[in-house]
């Protein structure tokens, strides 16, 4: 995963605006893909997930694009809430098989959200 | 949060001193993990468990130990605490790893801090 320092990079948005999250992960073999919101004080709470033999995921309100050639993995939030201020953070799947499955973490992006 | 607790949820401790944490789940889930989470990390797993009795060491593991006796509860033992293990853990548990999806769900976390 990776490690950007101290500092969450910052995406802010107005309200209503839509909101794009990437993401870029590290091992071309991982095969699962979860992004992740935590609000302050509370633990990561899941969004949605996507396997890598998929493009795109849709749930409610939020789309997840995979782009396994560039190692490239986005979140987009429709029509952008103020309870949608979090940290959102990805996690990938090494796909190394058998029970040593483990997610490995990115570092998140912050998400504000302007009234 | 539903269905994992993690208790305490705060404890402020001196350096040399045991602390175990514990996590208790109400799901009935094969698998629990305990993450801690720093500024400029992403999560990091310590120790995970793939059943009663059956645990193994995960990515920053040095300095802890874990244990699970019952399902339903994972504990995880700072056997002589140092400042450098300040941080907030996160227990996290899953139905399956290494399947079709991997989602795993976290508790509130516990802020620790070592004097």
């Amino acid at each position: 995963g990776e490690s950007v320092g101290l500092h969450l990079p910052t995406l802010s948005v107005q309200e209503g605006d839509n909101s794009i999250i990437n993401c870029a992960y590290s091992n071309s073999a991982s095969d699962y893909f979860i992004w992740y919101k935590q609000e302050s004080g509370k633990g990561p709470q899941f969004i949605i997930d996507i396997r890598s033999n998929m493009d795109k995921r849709q749930g409610q309100r939020v789309t997840v694009l995979l782009n396994k050639t560039v190692k490239h993995l986005s979140l987009q939030i429709a029509a952008t809430q103020p309870g949608d201020s979090a940290v959102y953070f990805c996690a990938e799947r090494g796909g190394y098989g058998g029970a040593t499955n483990k997610l490995i973490f990115g570092t998140g992006t912050l998400l504000a959200v302007q009234p | 949060d539903a269905g994992i607790t993690q208790s305490p949820r705060h404890k402020v401790t001196e350096t040399g001193t045991p602390v175990t944490l514990r996590c208790h789940q109400t799901e009935n889930h094969r698998y629990m993990y305990w993450y801690r989470q720093d500024p400029g990390h992403g999560l990091r797993l310590i120790h995970y468990s793939y059943g009663v009795k059956d645990t193994d060491k995960g990515e920053v593991s040095d300095g802890y130990s874990v244990s699970r006796s019952k399902t339903e509860d994972f504990l995880l033992t700072l056997e002589s605490a140092t400042s450098s293990q300040t941080s907030v853990y996160f227990c996290a548990i899953s139905e399956r790893q290494g399947g079709v999806s991997d989602e795993q769900f976290f508790g509130p976390g516990t802020r620790l801090t070592v004097l």
